[in-house]
């Protein structure tokens, strides 16, 4: 059973344009989630962050909006740049079991110039 | 400067030949893990650590085996690989704001 999903494989958006990833989890202990973005070939790194405490966190062209009645969550990247083109991936965990990060499948993200 | 160093980058192996993926931290983080990427299933967690001598299972932790006897590092071990187990291995710490990667092992048993 997947705790952390994200439906869409793959997303294509123009250059300039707002790229919006989505994703869904079931566990409602969870309490903290990020969004990492990952390039061929290297490590997954780290974006951006928000607490359960929060609904929105914003950090430049990112940012992340938390609905926990939905339990959903989206980053928004605005405008997107060719450089954004990327995996994105999901992440939850709950405090009580920090080294417990759950992933989702990931959104391959493409950005046409 | 923050690093996950990992060893080696790329491994290729035959079945039943035991080895091991290196994993060290620079940030004296308390959480290590283990994740596997496959294609069409993201990051999936094979093993944590929340500190030295505590280790927990992910969600694919069968075939694996880890050890933490000291902060800094975090070993992956495959005693009997199997070519199911050819991915590409992530191991990661965690910090306050996030987990820290490192450049990934791409791990292929014949």
């Amino acid at each position: 059973d997947q705790q952390v999903k994200q439906n869409s494989p793959s997303l294509s958006v123009q250059e300039g344009r707002i790229s919006i990833l989505n994703c869904d989890y079931t566990n409602s202990m969870f309490d903290y989630f990020l969004w990492y973005k990952k390039y061929p070939a290297e490590g997954p790194t780290f974006l951006i962050s928000i607490s359960s405490i929060k609904d929105k966190n914003e950090d430049g062209r990112f940012t992340v909006f938390l609905n926990k009645s939905a339990k959903h969550l989206s980053l928004h990247i605005v405008p997107s740049q060719p450089g954004d083109s990327a995996v994105y991936f999901c992440a939850a965990s709950a405090w009580g079991s920090q080294g417990n990060l759950i992933f989702g499948k990931g959104t391959k993200l493409s950005v046409k110039p | 400067e923050a690093q996950v160093t990992q060893n080696p980058r790329y491994l290729i192996t035959v079945t039943g030949k035991k080895l091991t993926v290196t994993c060290s931290q620079n940030m004296n983080h308390e959480y290590m893990s283990w994740y596997r990427q496959d294609p069409g299933l993201g990051l999936r967690q094979i093993y944590y650590s929340m500190n030295v001598e505590v280790t927990d299972k992910g969600d694919v932790p069968e075939g694996y085996k880890v050890s933490r006897k000291e902060k800094r590092n975090f070993p992956l071990i495959l005693e009997s690989p199997s070519p199911n187990q050819t991915s590409l291995y992530f191991c990661a710490t965690l910090g306050e704001v996030g987990a820290f990667f490192g450049q990934g092992t791409r791990l292929t048993v014949v």
